[in-house]
């Protein structure tokens, strides 16, 4: 039974396009994020949310639109696609906001911009 | 400069021997270390969890944090085939509400 789960886990569109990935967690955790890791492998946060609640917003663009219908769903929507977007969009989930509190990943959305 | 530097590697080793990865940074305020272990088309799992300096030890694993020279260990024992994958660190500063700040990762193969 995944624990965290996003779909879909492959998509691929064309520059301009809008596009949504939805992501779902069963740990009953409070705290949800999305992360974005290019070509590199380099990890880097993009937004979490706490009891549905928005807590970080790095310097995303804003053709980025997270929005969380409760708990344990936080989905991630992208206007006008880029090439530059094109990368590996991790969803994970914690149990609250303390530090203490390790974040468990989905197996990622790769997203491929034509 | 980024705030977590970490050699992407590749690093290739034999079956058994001893791994060592590692992680430098430049933010004093980080408290709590984290390595992550990556296998390919996979998310990240969280394999070990420290606060503060120190050694904290799990089965093969140990990891090691050294604040007054901002660098983080992670050692493997007798390192297996299914070992290989793609390690990150990842570091959390007090009050950041979740922000981790990960390293590159470093690409670990082991050989039969």
């Amino acid at each position: 039974d995944t624990a965290v789960s996003q779909t879909p886990k492959y998509l691929v569109t064309q520059m301009g396009n809008d596009k949504s990935i939805k992501c779902e967690q069963n740990l009953g955790h409070d705290t949800m994020y999305w992360y974005k890791q290019d070509s590199k492998k380099f990890l880097k946060i993009m937004f979490s949310y706490n009891n549905k609640e928005l807590i970080i917003n790095e310097t995303v663009p804003n053709r980025f639109s997270p929005k969380s219908p409760d708990k344990a769903h936080l989905n991630l929507h992208i206007n006008s696609l880029e090439l530059g977007d094109s990368a590996v969009y991790f969803c994970a989930s914690s149990p609250g906001l303390g530090e203490a509190q390790p974040q468990h990943f989905g197996d990622g959305t790769r997203l491929s911009i034509l | 400069q980024k705030e977590v530097e970490q050699d992407p590697g590749p690093l290739s080793v034999p079956e058994g021997a001893i791994v060592s990865l590692n992680c430098t940074y430049s933010n004093s305020a980080f408290q709590y270390f984290m390595w992550y272990r990556q296998y390919s088309r996979k998310g990240p799992e969280l394999l070990m969890y420290t606060y503060s300096s120190g050694n904290k030890e799990d089965g093969r694993f140990t990891a090691q944090v050294d604040k007054s020279s901002k660098y983080i260990s992670l050692f493997i024992r007798d390192s297996q085939p299914s070992d290989s994958a793609t390690y990150l660190c990842a570091m959390l500063r007090g009050t950041s509400y979740g922000k981790l700040t990960f390293g590159q990762g470093t690409i670990l193969t082991v050989h039969p």
